[in-house]
């Protein structure tokens, strides 16, 4: 399965400190992208990195790609309780017969305290 | 502001009935999907669309169907109920063709939650 894994499945940390999460994947990918998840509510897209991007910055958010390691990260940093949700990369993938394919990973839960 | 509206936030339902659930976007997207999530699964894809009245199974389409007459409406099927079926679905749409190289960002609706007993 191209299915991305992602490492931790929970990170708690304490507000001000910096989240890091990772997701790995298999096979060659067009883009990765990372969506953000609050409790009970649809996904929000946050960040998209092509294949021949190594390092993308929006606001707090920091993603690095490496795709002779097939992994990503998501770098959150000075991180605040509004911060709390969990956390799932894409993968955009080319399929074999042609036209692509977008597989979510299982996702990080991250809680954010006080 | 761009918005995939889903039909329920929260459904109970029986064993054995039909039931529906409506997605509709207002961004004039040519792409929409039906995802399920549930806890230790991630989201699975289990159809999508590319345009009106086409349809394509993703992963796990079993159980299900879909029906797009309208280009902002994507609408999912339970032909028959099963407690199997009880989960968290997500419809999302996106501007870029599936089948096209492009960026294929998704915008989510805020979920649909089905309990079936």
């Amino acid at each position: 399965s191209q299915q991305g894994e992602e490492d931790p499945q929970a990170l708690s940390i304490q507000e001000g400190e910096n989240a890091t999460m990772n997701c790995s994947y298999k096979t060659s990918i067009n883009n990765l992208q990372w969506y953000r998840q609050n409790s009970g509510r649809g996904l929000v897209h946050l960040i998209l990195i092509r294949s021949n991007e190594r390092e993308k910055h929006s606001g707090r958010l920091r993603v690095t790609l490496d795709t002779s390691k097939k992994s990503s990260s998501l770098l959150i940093t000075a991180s605040r309780a509004a911060d709390t949700a969990s956390y799932f990369c894409a993968t955009v993938w080319g399929l074999t017969g042609g036209g692509n394919k977008l597989t979510f990973g299982t996702g990080t839960q991250l809680k954010v305290e006080l | 502001d761009v918005k995939v509206t889903q039909s329920s936030r929260y459904l109970v339902k029986r064993t054995g009935e039909k039931v529906f659930l409506e997605c509709v976007q207002d961004m004039d997207h040519e792409n929409m999907f039906w995802y399920r999530q549930d806890p230790g699964l991630g989201l699975r894809l289990i159809y999508f669309s590319y345009d009106v009245k086409m349809k394509e199974k993703g992963d796990i389409p079993e159980g299900y169907s879909v029906s797009r007459e309208k280009k902002e409406r994507f609408s999912l099927i339970l032909e028959s109920a099963s407690t199997n079926q009880t989960s968290m679905y997500l419809c999302a749409s996106s501007l870029n063709g599936y089948g096209i190289s492009g960026a294929n960002v998704l915008t989510f609706g805020a979920g649909s939650r089905l309990t079936v007993l």
